[in-house]
Parts: structure tokens; sequence; C-alpha cells
């Protein structure tokens, strides 16, 4: 079955440190995003790629960063320059590009970052 | 600046008590507005697309409209089965832009 996979499911991290979270997708979709959820609020945009080897900041990208050298792959790596990193992490990805009409996203089962 | 806002945050229902969650909205060139289901802990699920003023779509107990300022999602005869967070976003000259969602709970 097509779809997109994040890992891990539960990340528990020690101030200071990077951690990376994995997205994979088989959807053979262009274009892949993060996005961050806290409670109550809604998804927040980090980084959004619309093809290999390109990739632009959202609204939230301070403390990020990301990579695409893979259609399939699109990891993000939290570093220790992001003062809140406890969230719920939502990878996604869509057939086309930025605005285009076919742009239903489809997301992971999330990744959960604490730090400690 | 797209934003979307939804209403109410919260909504509780006994089952078969029929509803309407409200999603408003200012886009630049609306691209398409979207409703996702999320049930806690997992990623959203998508419901519908809605493209243009006076479009309506449908999926069992659930109707989506759309008007050039605001979104509404219907749920009629909810089950508790519906209970879940609905989220509303808009696609404009951005990527999707999400309301922080509609906490649905239906009782039995």
């Amino acid at each position: 079955d097509g779809g997109i996979t994040q890992s891990p499911k539960y990340l528990f991290r020690k101030e200071g440190q990077n951690v990376t979270l994995s997205c994979e997708q088989n959807l053979n979709h262009d274009a892949m995003y993060w996005y961050r959820q806290d409670p109550g609020q809604g998804l927040r945009l980090i980084y959004y790629s619309q093809i290999v080897n390109d990739f632009q900041k959202g609204d939230i990208a301070e403390g990020y960063s990301v990579s695409r050298e893979k259609k399939e792959s699109f990891p993000l790596t939290v570093t220790s320059a992001q003062k809140n990193p406890t969230a719920f992490y939502l990878c996604a990805s869509s057939i086309g590009a930025r605005g285009s009409g076919a742009n239903v996203l489809t997301f992971g089962a999330g990744s959960r970052l604490t730090v400690l | 600046e797209d934003q979307v806002t939804q209403s109410p945050e919260a909504l509780r229902l006994q089952e078969g008590e029929s509803s309407s969650l409200n999603c408003s909205y200012t886009v630049s060139g609306l691209r398409g507005l979207f409703w996702y289901r999320q049930d806690p802990g997992k990623g959203p699920e998508f419901l519908f697309t809605l493209y243009s003023a006076g479009e309506e779509k449908e999926k069992e107990r659930l109707k989506a409209t759309l008007t050039k300022k605001e979104s509404f999602l219907h749920i009629t005869a909810p089950k508790p089965e519906d209970s879940a967070t609905y989220l509303c976003a808009v696609s404009g000259n951005t990527p999707l832009v999400f309301g922080k969602g509609t906490r649905l709970s239906v009782i039995a």
C-alpha cells in the first residue's frame, strides 16, 4: 500500500541535542511538507519542497533544517537552536507543487518529540 | 496573509443531534478549501476539497458547503465514531494554511 512513513513515532531529546525525524513516501508525489502541531493549535508549516534538491522555509523554520536528496525522502532535523521543540510533527506529500489545483495533502502518522 | 478561523473550538453532541462546524477564511486567490479529520495522536485524514462558491460534497453523515467567505461542515445524525478534531485548510498562493480545528465529541 502506498503511503507516508514517519519514524520514530516517539522521540525523547535532551536539551542541546540535534535530532532527525524521518519521512519516506512511496506515492510518487513531487511535493513534501513538514508541519508542527501544538495542543490547541493548528498545523504550522516548517518547510516544504516542491522538487528534489530544492526547499523553501515555511512560517516557523527557525531552529529546523531539511534536505531533499531523493524524491521519496524529506528528513527534518530539529536543532539545538529550536527553543521549544516539544511538539507533534507531521510530514505530508502532494501530487502537485505549491498552488496547483490537485493539492490534496496525504499525511503520515506523526512523530512526537519530547525534550527532557 | 491567508487566514483560517474555525468555530466553535469544541462541540459536544448527543448521538443523532445534527449540527454544523464553521470555517471562515481570507485568501488571495482561492485554489481550494480542504476538510480533514484527525483522531488523537494520528495524522489528519482527507475528507473533502471544495473549489468554488456554491459547491457541495457529501460523504456518509458529512456534507461540506462553500461560500466566498466561509465553509460549513454539516454533520447529520452523528454517531460516537464521528468524534474527532475536524480541520479546515485553504490553498491560495502558499501551501495549505490550517485553522486550529473543532474538537467534536458525540455522546451515546
